[in-house]
């Protein structure tokens, strides 16, 4: 079993519509939950972090994080065109090093 | 303020070559991290130094990888003989503080891309 799994993708989306992504781990002690986003050929850039249950929100962003599930989800609302991308999810288990899933790429339809 | 800069941006060399990559981290961050994504695959833990010492090396795949980080500042990854399942995408990334544990953020670098032929 992989330590973090992410829905497999691609997904398209029209622009202005909800993206949904979605993210399940395998470590039920894990402590902290990131999302990064990956244009082509970039660096991961970190665009939310979670830490405890419930949803937490930032501009177009929400995280929703549920540890009794295991799962962690990112919602962009509004989708742009600059919004097409790779979103990595990304979880520290009970150290330091983030456990990645294989991401899931967006592509926003103008 | 500089973020984490990798160095070469790509790199193509032979089996049985060398080859020594770079990273400087975000100035101030005591700690450094190195990752791999392989073609297909998640992006996956290599090592992580704090200042110059090495903390956790233990997704290091063999001992034809050696990490240094001399003086606590930048850090080098050398793969020594390389192999044709060495190939992918080296991703360096810097935190600031190591006592913050789990929220600390890590700030990832470009990467560098190595092709072994």
């Amino acid at each position: 079993q992989k330590e973090v799994e992410q829905n497999s993708g691609p997904l398209s989306v029209p622009e202005g519509a909800i993206a949904s992504l979605n993210c399940t781990y395998s470590d039920r002690v894990s402590q902290s939950f990131f999302w990064y986003r990956q244009y082509s050929g970039k660096s991961p850039e970190l665009i939310m972090s979670i830490y405890s249950n419930g949803d937490k929100e930032d501009g177009r962003f929400t995280a929703q994080l549920n540890k009794a599930s295991q799962y962690v989800s990112l919602l962009i609302r509004d989708s742009q065109p600059s919004d097409s991308a790779t979103y990595l999810c990304a979880v520290i288990p009970s150290d330091y090093k983030l456990s990645f899933g294989a991401g899931t790429t967006v592509t926003v339809r103008a | 303020e500089a973020g984490v800069t990798q160095f070469p941006s790509h790199s193509v060399i032979e089996k049985g070559q060398t080859v020594t990559l770079r990273c400087d981290p975000i100035s101030g961050h005591d700690n450094l991290y190195w990752y791999r994504r392989v073609m297909g695959k998640e992006i996956k833990f290599l090592l992580h130094f704090v200042k110059e010492s090495k903390q956790d090396e233990s997704g290091m795949p063999n001992n034809r990888f050696l990490a240094e980080r001399t003086g606590g500042t930048y850090s080098t990854l050398k793969v020594q003989p390389a192999e044709l399942e060495d190939s992918g995408v080296y991703f360096c990334a810097s935190s600031q503080d190591p006592t913050s544990g789990y929220t600390d953020t890590q700030y990832f670098g470009p990467g560098t891309r190595l092709t072994v032929l």
